[in-house]
């Protein structure tokens, strides 16, 4: 199972951008990398979800360099309501029910 | 995106009673669906993997006799909680899988916080 290590908190002021770091050295040839943002007492919700390079979609970026042992979601302009904790997660292939829950990162966003 | 339903949102109940959990995928099927716990200001943890029609897959150290999963169908997974105890108490919180593949993705539930007095 790919393992993943990523920051326990961040802080960071309304309107400035955020950028979070996983490492997952040993991600498989198959796996994709998908991030997870959750409120407290709330099941998880997609954020987004790549396999390599650049993915954007209306709500973040996520960076994949080459050789995909890290990945960075990237929050343009947060603001308060982003205040969440952001998971990334490795492999979603159920057949191998890579399905592993890392520590989490808890960003604190401040007026 | 997908909906997945999970209800009921919060159970109160006393020590020695079962209590069921209820996930459901509203709008796509899902032979797949996991069920996590979560502990105050904690990660998430699988506890099984629930595939309709088969035995569920429980992660080691998660007893099947005390947490038992039914996938009686494509959009319904249920989990039991038997003679809850108050360390049993916790949030509880299914997912199901949609897409195949490259596509496929996981879709939670808002979960269940459950307190046993």
């Amino acid at each position: 199972l790919a393992k993943t290590t990523q920051p326990i908190s961040m802080d960071s002021y309304e309107g400035q951008e955020v950028n979070i770091t996983c490492s997952h050295n040993n991600i498989a040839t198959n796996d994709y990398i998908t991030w997870y943002q959750q409120f407290p007492s709330q099941g998880p919700r997609f954020i987004i979800q790549g396999y390599k390079t650049k993915v954007t979609n209306e709500v973040a970026s996520l960076f994949i360099p080459a050789d995909r042992k890290s990945s960075t979601l990237s929050l343009p302009r947060v603001s308060l309501s982003d205040t969440a904790v952001y998971y990334c997660l490795v492999g979603l292939d159920t057949g191998r029910r890579a399905l592993t829950f890392g520590s989490g990162t808890r960003l604190q966003v401040q007026p | 995106g997908a909906v997945v339903s999970q209800h009921p949102s919060r159970v109160i109940c006393k020590s020695g009673t079962s209590v069921k959990i209820e996930c459901r995928s509203l709008d796509f099927q899902a032979t797949t669906m996991f069920w996590y716990r979560q502990f105050p200001k904690k990660s998430l943890m699988l506890m099984a993997t629930s595939n309709e029609g088969s035995k569920a897959t429980y992660e080691q150290g998660v007893e099947k006799d005390k947490f038992l999963i039914n996938h009686a169908s494509l959009t319904l997974s249920t989990l039991t909680v038997t003679s809850a105890h108050p360390e049993d108490s916790s949030f509880y919180i299914c997912s199901a899988s949609k897409g195949l593949g490259t596509n496929e993705k996981l879709f939670f539930g808002s979960g269940t916080q459950l307190s046993v007095l």
